[in-house]
């Protein structure tokens, strides 16, 4: 398993910007498909995006697609997520969280997260 | 992208067992072996418990146990525990290659 921590939540107006990071430690993070999710307060889990192996290959949920970017960086052991155009609904702790496919498509590792506020 | 769906809150005493649906279609949760189920305790970092439909991940009880049939999945915690009061989401890899969340269930004990 990878141990993961997230980082670069805050506050963000409407229409704000802001770039979250997931810094993994453990072997093979290469190996692993990173996703990121977000829960928002009283509500369920939400998938974002993933990234495979080597940017790959990346895949986002409607409700971002176009809004937000995924990318990793394997030499620093890292993945982030871009988010433009922020709005009130995209408020959430966001968690970064792996799959080793080579295993299983589970989610089996995650970071504690990171809270996003948009808000004016 | 519609959210796979749980009931919302399921209750029992300790020692006794609940169940728990997660209803998809046939794009998802029928499609592969791609099921699994999450315990969050808010504040906490997600916890995967089952995988691949009947896995369990070493370390995790074996009071938690799991099947799937057609399109609809089920979780059971039997011999419930004051510490198993939690959120629990299910999720499935999707034909789209996108993964999917179950709407979540409130574990009382």
């Amino acid at each position: 398993q990878v141990q993961l921590v997230e980082s670069g939540g805050g506050l963000v107006g409407p229409g704000g910007s802001l770039r979250l990071s997931c810094a993994a430690s453990g072997t093979r993070f290469g190996d692993y498909y990173m996703t990121w999710i977000r829960r928002a307060p009283g509500k369920g889990m939400e998938w974002i995006a993933y990234v495979g192996s080597s940017n790959s290959y990346t895949n986002y949920a409607d409700s971002v697609e176009g809004r937000f970017t995924i990318s990793r960086d394997d030499a620093r052991n890292s993945v982030f997520l871009q988010m433009n155009n922020l709005r009130g609904e995209d408020s959430a702790v966001y968690y970064c969280a792996g799959a080793d496919w080579s295993v299983t498509a589970a989610l089996e590792s995650w970071g504690q997260g990171t809270l996003v506020t948009v808000s004016s | 992208q519609s959210a796979l769906i749980q009931p919302v809150s399921v209750s029992g005493s300790p020692g006794h067992s609940v169940t728990m649906s997660c209803t998809g279609t046939s794009s998802d949760v029928g499609a592969y072996n791609h099921v699994s189920w999450y315990q969050h305790h808010p504040g906490e970092a997600p916890k995967l418990i089952i995988y691949d439909v009947t896995k369990r991940p070493s370390g995790v009880s074996d009071r938690f146990s799991a099947s799937k049939s057609g399109n609809t999945a089920s979780l059971t915690i039997s011999g419930l525990q004051s510490e198993d009061e939690a959120d629990y989401f299910c999720n499935s890899y999707t034909k789209s290659s996108t993964y999917v969340f179950g709407t979540g269930t409130k574990v009382t004990v």
